[in-house]
Formats: structure tokens, C-alpha cells, sequence
């Protein structure tokens, strides 16, 4: 199984300042297979990145992702009010599938 | 328009069983693998078990293996998740996602274990 560690476990930032979040994993993965998603309260999570570094439909250009083989980045380039909320990492390349544990961006 | 419809979910006492069902619409479901993760109340997002296009491959989280079964009707463009000898600890919300350049999710169904 791989394991995905995300860091750090909470990022408190201000509105317009810059989030980077992290995901690591136990084995090299096919950058093709990982994703990331946004959760918020009472919602299900949104898919943002996948592939690594491809924005999913209709997610504005401030979020991008990089990384490959056991390191990823998620970088939220200015933060609107709207994106404080917690972030998941996923590899979907192998199986069983696997999550982080999640990062939460909250307002500082 | 990608939609995924979760029903099935409801409070059942220890030891239960319940069947999820998710409904799909917007694409071709047999040329996907479908997927089930679960959220426990406040926590994160575990991956529970998928399923590819034609139902021969099945996976699972170790700790659901002997209680959870997968399956899938393209007829029907249903994916189900038949939940046995239920405990406490799988009390949460219960997702269907389509496997597609990462996940694609319903709104989910909760699924209650409780005396």
C-alpha cells in the first residue's frame, strides 16, 4: 500500500498570501495517477489536479500542482476567501487506492 | 453533465447489513472504474473499494475485506456497495466516485451504526 503523508497538518494564512501543501508518498508514483482535492464543510471533495499538474474543468489558474516520482506540491498562489477549506492528496495508479490525511488551510 | 446519486444510507444497529446504491448519469458508465471511499465524522477521506469497467476486478481496504462487496450493473448504470457485520467504526459518509483523471463525486449517503 502506498502511503501519502501530507504537510503540514494545518497552514494558517491570511487572504492574498501564498499556500504551498505537500504530499509525499512511501513509493515512487506515476505522476499521472495523483490528484488533489478541496473539501469543505459539509460538502464533497472537488477535484482540482489531477494527473499531477492538470487543472480539472473550471479551476481557476491560482491553484497548480507539480511534483513527481515521491514528491507533490499544491500551490495556491493568492488566497481568496473562498479557498480556506482542506486539502486532500489521492494516488488512483495503484491499488488499494490512498489518501493524505489531509492539509487544512485556515485564516489566520 | 457528470451526476452521481448515493441512496441506501441510514442508522442500523451493530452487526447489520445495509446496501448502498449509487446512480449514475452524464457518461458512459461501462467504460469506467467506479469507486467507494468513506469519511468518518471528522475525519479524512479513506478509500473503500473499486471496481473496473466489466465487474472482473474487485479491490478493497484491508479492514473492510469479508464485509464489503462491490459490484455493478451497466444495464442499469448502478455501482453497489453491500455492507455486512457492521461496527461502530464504519459509521460515516459513504461516496460513490467515478475513476476518471482523479475522482468525480456524488454528494454521499450516511451510513449510522448504533444500538
Amino acid at each position: 500500500e502506498i502511503v501519502l503523508t501530507q504537510s503540514p497538518g494545518t497552514l494558517s494564512l491570511s487572504p492574498g498570501e501564498r499556500a504551498t501543501l505537500s504530499c509525499r508518498a512511501s513509493q515512487s508514483i506515476a505522476s499521472a495517477y495523483l490528484a488533489w482535492y478541496q473539501q469543505k464543510p459539509g460538502q464533497a471533495p472537488r477535484l482540482l489536479i489531477y494527473g499531477a499538474s492538470s487543472r480539472a474543468s473550471g479551476i481557476p489558474d491560482r491553484f497548480r500542482g507539480s511534483g513527481f516520482g515521491t514528491d507533490f506540491t499544491l500551490t495556491i498562489s493568492r488566497l481568496e476567501p473562498e479557498d480556506f477549506a482542506v486539502y486532500y492528496c489521492q494516488q488512483y495508479g495503484y491499488s488499494p487506492r490512498t489518501f493524505g490525511q489531509g492539509t487544512k488551510v485556515e485564516i489566520k | 453533465e457528470v451526476q452521481l446519486v448515493e441512496s441506501g444510507g441510514g442508522l442500523v444497529q451493530p452487526g447489520g447489513s445495509l446496501r448502498l446504491s449509487c446512480g449514475v448519469s452524464g457518461f458512459t458508465f461501462s467504460n469506467f472504474w467506479m469507486s467507494w471511499v468513506r469519511q468518518a465524522p471528522g475525519k479524512g477521506l479513506e478509500w473503500v473499494a473499486n471496481i473496473n469497467e466489466d465487474g472482473s476486478e474487485r479491490y478493497y481496504v484491508d479492514s473492510v475485506k469479508g464485509r464489503f462487496s462491490i459490484s455493478r450493473d451497466n444495464a442499469k448504470n448502478s455501482v453497489d456497495l453491500q455492507i455486512d457485520s457492521l461496527r461502530a467504526e464504519d459509521t460515516a459518509v459513504y461516496y460513490c466516485a467515478r475513476e476518471f483523471r482523479g475522482y468525480n463525486w456524488g454528494q454521499g449517503t450516511l451510513v449510522t451504526v448504533s444500538s
